[in-house]
């Protein structure tokens, strides 16, 4: 069974700073794998999609880089800025052989940037 | 382009009551997907419907049930409330649901009492 797994759960730091959010998954046996932010109250919206024969996949001031084999994807935040602030999810697709896997969340990286 | 649509945004029932939920996803996107938000489970999916037809289900009780129209259009249903239903459902679609990149809309807040 697939899980994901997102270390810290919170995240302080200042603004200016370049920071790492992780994630590791279980099964290295995946499609792809999408980080979201999530505002407080809202829905979330979809950052990188890194396929799994992607290593990275870059956005503005984010990276997401994915090592299939270790089981581990990190999201790269450059010059972080205080509308940075928001919750990080990742969320892998399972290869299940029929491609129609769901979305396996983990539990998200609460970041708070200060001014 | 507009993105995913969910209505209600925000309801509140009485537990046994039922409740519809409304999505509508981005033009052209067939795969509509159902996922469930509580503090303590985080986000958990419910079922997936393409070209109408449920394509996988995760595990919630038969309360939950789902349905996709011709146009795309998606209702999911909960049956019989329970306080614990208390939660933000959200909605995603994507062109094909396999390989693509899923857009999620802004959910609705269900609160029963």
């Amino acid at each position: 069974k697939q899980e994901v797994t997102q270390i810290p759960a919170a995240l302080s730091v200042p603004e200016g700073e370049n920071l790492v959010l992780n994630c590791s998954f279980t099964d290295s046996a995946i499609y792809n794998l999408q980080w979201f932010r999530q505002d407080p109250g809202k829905g979330l919206t979809s950052l990188l999609l890194i396929q799994s024969s992607q290593r990275e996949q870059t956005s503005g001031r984010l990276n997401a880089s994915l090592d299939k084999s270790s089981g581990r994807s990190t999201l790269y935040i450059a010059a972080s800025q205080p509308g940075d602030s928001a919750t990080y999810l990742c969320a892998v697709k399972s290869d299940y052989g029929g491609s129609q896997g769901n979305l396996i969340f983990g539990k998200g990286t609460k970041l708070s940037v200060k001014p | 382009k507009a993105g995913v649509t969910q209505t209600p945004r925000y309801l509140i029932k009485t537990r046994g009551q039922q409740v519809t939920l409304s999505c509508s996803p981005i033009s052209g996107h067939r795969s509509v997907s159902w996922y469930q938000q509580t503090p303590g489970q985080g986000l958990q999916f419910l079922f997936e419907y393409f070209s109408e037809t449920q394509r996988n289900k995760g595990n919630f009780p038969g309360r939950f049930s789902g349905r996709q129209f011709s146009n795309s259009r998606s209702e999911m249903n909960v049956s019989t409330l329970e306080l614990g239903d208390s939660a933000l459902y959200l909605c995603a679609s994507s062109p094909t649901g396999t390989r693509d990149t899923i857009y999620f809309g802004e959910g609705s807040w269900l609160t029963v009492v």
